[in-house]
């Protein structure tokens, strides 16, 4: 089974803090994203990255910034946190791009 | 504007009874998929059906897509307590010139609850 994990389940943070969210994927896949989720927004794609050091720009992608410098690993980087990021985090990983994709259980992020 | 809306928003039934959800969508798509969401988790990948196909079942699931009406469907058959969830269908389009990259684009979801 593909298995994907993130960092943190429940994050707090200050307002301006730097924040790291990382996403870990076991089954070699290409494309990995990142998505927030807020109660009458749904899902939104904040980036995506199709290889190593590869990305692209989602939906909402302004506050934010990512890495991949490996292949299983995808980091989601918040260069100084504000209070209308707090939300839900969630990472996926899918094999190609017409696949489905596997969601990691996402991290709940509070900024005060 | 959210590429998939779902129908209803929200849903009530006992155990042992059906559930229905229906998805619509504006734009081509090369797939369409439903996922599940437990309160608080993340999503759980369920069927995927590709524009060319008509119906699809998996388990106690059945999907059906007409891509003239932009429109699908997701049929829970004996529902059980268990099902209690919400449900996102999404859709993975085409951009222009012909080329995707696999971007899903997801519904407002229908909150289902089965009551035991």
């Amino acid at each position: 089974d593909v298995k994907v994990t993130q960092s943190s389940r429940y994050l707090v943070k200050r307002t301006g803090e730097k924040v790291f969210l990382e996403c870990v994927q076991d089954m070699d896949h290409e494309n990995m994203f990142w998505y927030r989720q807020d109660p009458g927004l749904g899902l939104r794609l904040i980036y995506f990255s199709y290889d190593v050091k590869m990305k692209e720009k989602g939906d909402i992608p302004e506050g934010y910034s990512v890495s991949r410098e490996k292949k299983e690993r995808f980091s989601l980087i918040l260069e100084s946190a504000s209070t209308n990021q707090t939300s839900m985090y969630l990472c996926a990983s899918s094999l190609s791009i017409y696949n489905e994709q596997f969601f990691g259980p996402g991290t709940r992020l509070t900024v005060l | 504007s959210q590429q998939g809306e779902e129908d209803p928003q929200a849903l009530s039934i006992q155990e042992g009874e059906n559930a229905t959800m229906n998805c619509s969508y504006k734009t081509s798509i090369n797939n369409l998929q439903w996922y599940r969401q437990n309160s608080g988790r993340g999503l759980v990948h369920l069927i995927l059906i590709r524009s060319n196909e008509r119906e699809k079942h998996s388990g106690r699931l059945r999907v059906t897509l007409d891509t003239s009406k932009k429109s699908s469907s997701l049929l829970i058959t004996a529902s059980r307590a268990a099902d209690t969830a919400s449900y996102f269908c999404a859709t993975v389009s085409f951009l222009a010139g012909g080329t995707s990259y696999g971007k899903l684009t997801f519904g407002q979801g229908t909150i289902l609850t089965v009551h035991p």
